[in-house]
């Protein structure tokens, strides 16, 4: 069965602590890892999408990485603006699989 | 641009009601998907349509009628619901269809109250 867990379930840094969100997998024949922001009461905002081990991809403060068994969210210099919930989702190899979510990371920057 | 256009974006309703949910997008996108998600959950499959078909129903109950009436709409039909059907409704599409590998996209929601 695939699984997909996000750690941790809640983060609090200061503004301009770095750090990183987890999402670890069990898909039989990856086919897409997915990223997704998301602020309360609003619909996810897609962020990044990885298909194979090694691809990294970035945008303003924010890194998406990729390895057989895991993906990581590297947050640089955060802003309180960043604050949201980070979903992680999983794609498995085959016809029309629709995306696995993980639980998400409950991201809280304070100034 | 990568836009999904939900409307409403609030909704209360009685239970005896019947009312719609309506989605829209004009990026050439394939497939359209209805999720819905409750607080602190993330965001659960309902209904996805590949190619204005149905391709899967995630055996919801027949108060949520799903209509695709073109590749750029998609209404969800809400009739009898229940308290507990009150939830943020996304609506999604994503560019082949709904291939593995296909980045879903998704609205703002609309948020449905039932009374």
């Amino acid at each position: 069965e695939d699984q997909v867990t996000q750690s941790p379930e809640a983060l609090r840094l200061q503004e301009g602590e770095s750090s990183s969100l987890n999402c670890s997998y069990t898909v039989s024949g990856l086919r897409g890892l997915f990223w997704y922001r998301q602020d309360p009461g609003k619909g996810p905002e897609f962020l990044f999408t990885l298909y194979s081990a090694g691809e990294e991809k970035e945008k303003e403060r924010l890194k998406a990485t990729l390895t057989k068994k895991e993906s990581f969210l590297h947050i640089t210099a955060p802003k309180p603006e960043d604050s949201a919930t980070y979903l992680c989702a999983v794609g498995r190899a085959g016809g029309s699989y629709i995306p696995t979510f993980g639980r998400g990371t409950s991201l809280i920057v304070h100034p | 641009d990568t836009e999904v256009t939900q409307t409403p974006k609030h909704l209360v309703m009685g239970m005896t009601n019947k009312k719609s949910l309506k989605c829209e997008q004009h990026m050439g996108h394939r497939a359209m998907y209805w999720y819905k998600q409750k607080a602190k959950k993330p965001p659960e499959l309902m209904f996805v349509y590949s190619y204005e078909k149905l391709s899967i129903n995630e055996s919801v109950p027949s108060r949520f009628s799903p209509e695709c009436p073109n590749s750029s709409l998609l209404n969800l039909h809400l009739h009898a619901l229940q308290p507990e059907d009150s939830a943020l409704y996304l609506c999604a599409s994503s560019p082949q269809g709904a291939l593995s590998g296909n980045t879903i996209y998704f609205g703002e929601g609309s948020w449905l109250t039932v009374v």
